[in-house]
C-alpha cells in the first residue's frame, strides 16, 4: 500500500537558517503530494501541494518539488522564523481521492 | 474564514466506557472525515463519509467505530467501548467536494486519553 517517509525530529535551528525536511513516498500510479503543517494548539493546515512530476508547490516561503525519479517532496525554506515552529506532514493521496496517507510528522523549533 | 471545531479538545474516559467525539464540520462541505495520531505515530485515515452513509473505511475502523451525523450541523465518532490503545488524538476534517481539488480542513482535534 501507499506509505510516506519522512526524517524524525525534532529538527532545531536557529531564527534564519535554512531548513529541509525530507520526504519520500511509496505509491502506485501518480499521487498528489502535500505538506500539512500543524501549529501548537491548532488543526492541521494545508501549506503546500504538488499534483505532477516537477511540479513545485510554495507558500509562506516554503517550497517542495515533487521528484518521480526519487519519489521524494522534500521541504525547504531558505531562512526560517521562530514563527515557524510546528510540526510538519508529508502526505499523498492517490488520484482524484481526498483520503490521505500521512508520514509520522517532524516537529521543527526555531530559536531566536 | 470558516473552520472545523471539535469538542471537547481532551476526553479522559475509563476503559470500557463509550465516548463520543463531536465535530461541527463547514456548513457548505459535503465530505467528511476521521483521522487519528497516536502519539508518536502516523496520523491514520478512520473513516469518510458522505450523503449520510460511509464511503470508506480503513481496517482500524472496527465494529466498535461508529460515525453518525445526527443533524444538518454536528458529525460525531462513537466508540463503544473504550481499550487503552485508543489513546490517540482524534482529527476530524471536512471537504466541499470530490475528486481532490482543494484541501480538506481539519479541526484542532480532541486528545483522548483511556484509562
Amino acid at each position: 500500500g501507499d506509505s510516506v517517509t519522512q526524517m524524525e525530529g525534532p529538527v532545531t535551528l536557529s531564527e534564519e537558517a535554512c531548513l529541509t525536511i525530507n520526504c519520500t513516498y511509496t505509491a502506485t500510479g501518480y499521487p498528489s503530494l502535500f505538506w500539512y503543517v500543524q501549529y501548537p494548539g491548532e488543526g492541521l493546515q494545508l501549506l503546500l501541494k504538488a499534483t505532477k512530476a516537477d511540479d513545485k508547490g510554495s507558500n509562506k516561503g516554503f517550497e517542495a518539488t515533487y521528484r518521480k525519479e526519487t519519489t521524494s517532496f522534500h521541504l525547504e525554506k531558505g531562512s526560517v522564523q521562530v514563527s515557524d515552529s510546528a510540526v510538519y506532514f508529508c502526505a499523498l493521496s492517490d488520484p482524484g481521492y481526498s483520503t490521505l496517507t500521512f508520514g509520522k510528522g517532524t516537529m521543527l523549533l526555531v530559536s531566536p | 474564514e470558516p473552520e472545523v471545531t471539535q469538542t471537547p479538545s481532551h476526553q479522559v474516559t475509563q476503559m470500557g466506557q463509550e465516548v463520543i467525539l463531536r465535530c461541527v464540520p463547514i456548513s457548505n462541505h459535503l465530505y467528511f472525515y476521521w483521522y487519528r495520531q497516536i502519539l508518536g505515530q502516523k496520523v491514520e485515515f478512520l473513516v469518510s463519509f458522505y450523503n449520510n452513509e460511509i464511503s470508506e473505511k480503513s481496517e482500524i475502523f472496527d465494529d466498535q467505530f461508529s460515525v453518525e451525523r445526527p443533524d444538518g450541523s454536528n458529525f460525531t465518532l462513537k466508540i463503544r467501548s473504550t481499550k487503552l490503545e485508543d489513546s490517540a488524538m482524534y482529527f476530524c476534517a471536512s471537504i466541499w467536494r470530490e475528486p481532490y481539488n482543494s484541501p480538506l480542513h481539519f479541526g484542532n482535534g480532541t486528545r483522548l486519553t483511556v484509562t
